[in-house]
């Protein structure tokens, strides 16, 4: 069965510093990955999404940037975080017949 | 940028009753997709309704979509207090990437 994985569960960073979130799949190839994040009692933003190795689109200009250096694997990335890039940081995955979206379990970033 | 928006932004209603949500959305889609968020959790896909659809059935969720006014609702039946969450609407619009309304907040209260 497929299964997605992301870490930290919680970080807090002070501003300036960089930061590195990785998402990991497990059971399935090729998968569409997505960054969505989501503000304090608000719906989620989608910031970047590959379908595959090398391929990013970036949805929003910010202060944050993605890689896919595996198949299986997506990494969110800033070099100076900023106050506003606090949040719930959200990675998904999708696929051939999978119907819906496979959400992580999410990173709540807040940065001081 | 959001494309589903959903009403009410907020529903409270006590065990047993029937909760409806409804959402909006702009642009043509491929499918319309339903979503529910645990405080401080993931997203967990509850079901999927495709542009040719009219409705469909997952055990007590019941979602309708209508091309025509660009809207879909989602009815839980004899909700429970477990079906205390957030829950999102979410657009497929042919391009591969998923676009979340703002969600609504239900409480069920036992």
């Amino acid at each position: 069965s497929q299964t997605i994985h992301q870490w930290p569960a919680t970080l807090v960073q002070p501003v300036g510093s960089p930061l590195s979130l990785e998402c990991t799949v497990e059971g399935t190839s090729n998968p569409n990955l997505y960054w969505y994040r989501q503000a304090a009692g608000r719906g989620l933003q989608l910031l970047f999404y590959s379908v595959g190795i090398g391929q990013i689109s970036s949805e929003v200009p910010q202060n944050l940037s993605a890689s896919r250096p595996q198949d299986r694997q997506f990494i969110l990335s800033s070099k100076k975080l900023l106050l506003s890039d606090s949040g719930f940081y959200l990675c998904a995955w999708t696929g051939l017949g999978a119907g819906g979206y496979t959400f992580g379990s999410g990173t709540r970033l807040t940065v001081v | 940028s959001q494309q589903g928006e959903e009403d009410p932004q907020a529903l409270s209603i006590q065990e047993g009753e029937n909760a409806t949500m409804n959402c909006s959305y702009k642009t043509s889609i491929n499918n319309l997709q339903w979503y529910r968020q645990n405080s401080g959790r993931g997203l967990v896909h509850l079901i999927l309704i495709r542009s040719n659809e009219r409705e469909k059935h997952s055990g007590r969720l019941r979602v309708t979509l209508d091309t025509s006014k660009k809207s879909s609702s989602l009815l839980i039946t004899a909700s429970r207090a477990a079906d205390t969450a957030s829950y999102f609407c979410a657009t497929d619009g042919f391009v591969g990437k998923l676009i979340f309304g703002q969600g609504t907040e239900l409480s069920v209260k036992p």
